[in-house]
């Protein structure tokens, strides 16, 4: 069965900061890997996604994320922070398969400090 | 195209009372999702349709929940009866090209 790990349940930076936030899955087979962002009262968006190829991959927003096959992470970073960047983000594996379940992990809050 | 649509946005019923959510997935998408959202158990996988075939409904907690899609432009989420403890966020999500876009979702209250 797969599964993530976030293990960050809060994290707090201030404007301009770095950011990495961490990700960690279980999965049987190549994974499909996600970072959805979440604001108050909305749902899920895509900021990125890595499916193969460059395992450094680029987003929406200024984020990144790099697939570490042999650590099994997908951490995502951001150089510096904005702070329209607080929110709730989310780390996800998918299936393989025409329909592609998603198993997220438990988010991480980020707050930006001015 | 206007992304997944959800509604109410807002749903506040008595325990007892049925209730349905509905959402209409991105044109084109062949698979979709819905999903619960609470403090405590958060994000859970409800039941996922492909082709408007119901996949894989083991993530629906019991009896009350139902879910149908009766065509590639709409699907339901029908809790009879309501309990407090059915209280959460529900999401809808479309997926295309293996990404999955979500709703707004729907956020109810059973008192």
């Amino acid at each position: 069965a797969q599964s993530v790990t976030q293990p960050d349940i809060h994290i707090t930076v201030s404007e301009g900061a770095s950011l990495e936030l961490r990700c960690n899955y279980s999965y049987g087979a190549t994974p499909y890997l996600f970072w959805y962002v979440q604001s108050p009262g909305q749902g899920l968006q895509l900021l990125l996604k890595y499916f193969s190829g460059d395992t450094l991959v680029q987003g929406i927003k200024g984020f990144e994320a790099e697939f570490k096959r042999s650590q099994s992470s997908f951490n995502l970073r951001k150089p510096s922070v904005h702070w329209s960047d607080a929110a709730e983000y989310f780390c996800a594996v998918g299936s393989s398969g025409s329909a592609r379940q998603l198993t997220f992990g438990s988010g991480t809050q980020l707050t930006v400090l001015p | 195209d206007a992304g997944v649509i959800q509604s109410p946005r807002h749903e506040v019923t008595e325990m007892g009372q049925e209730v349905t959510l509905r959402c209409k997935p991105i044109s084109g998408h062949n698979s979709l999702f819905w999903y619960r959202q609470t403090m405590m158990r958060g994000l859970e996988l409800l039941i996922y349709f492909n082709n408007n075939v119901p996949i894989d409904d083991s993530g629906m907690p019991e009896d009350r929940f139902s879910a149908k899609m009766p065509n590639a432009s709409f699907s339901t989420l029908k809790i009879q009866p309501s309990e407090p403890r059915d209280s959460a966020v529900y999401f809808c999500a479309s997926q295309g090209n293996g990404i999955q876009y979500f709703g707004a979702g729907t956020r109810l209250s059973v008192l």
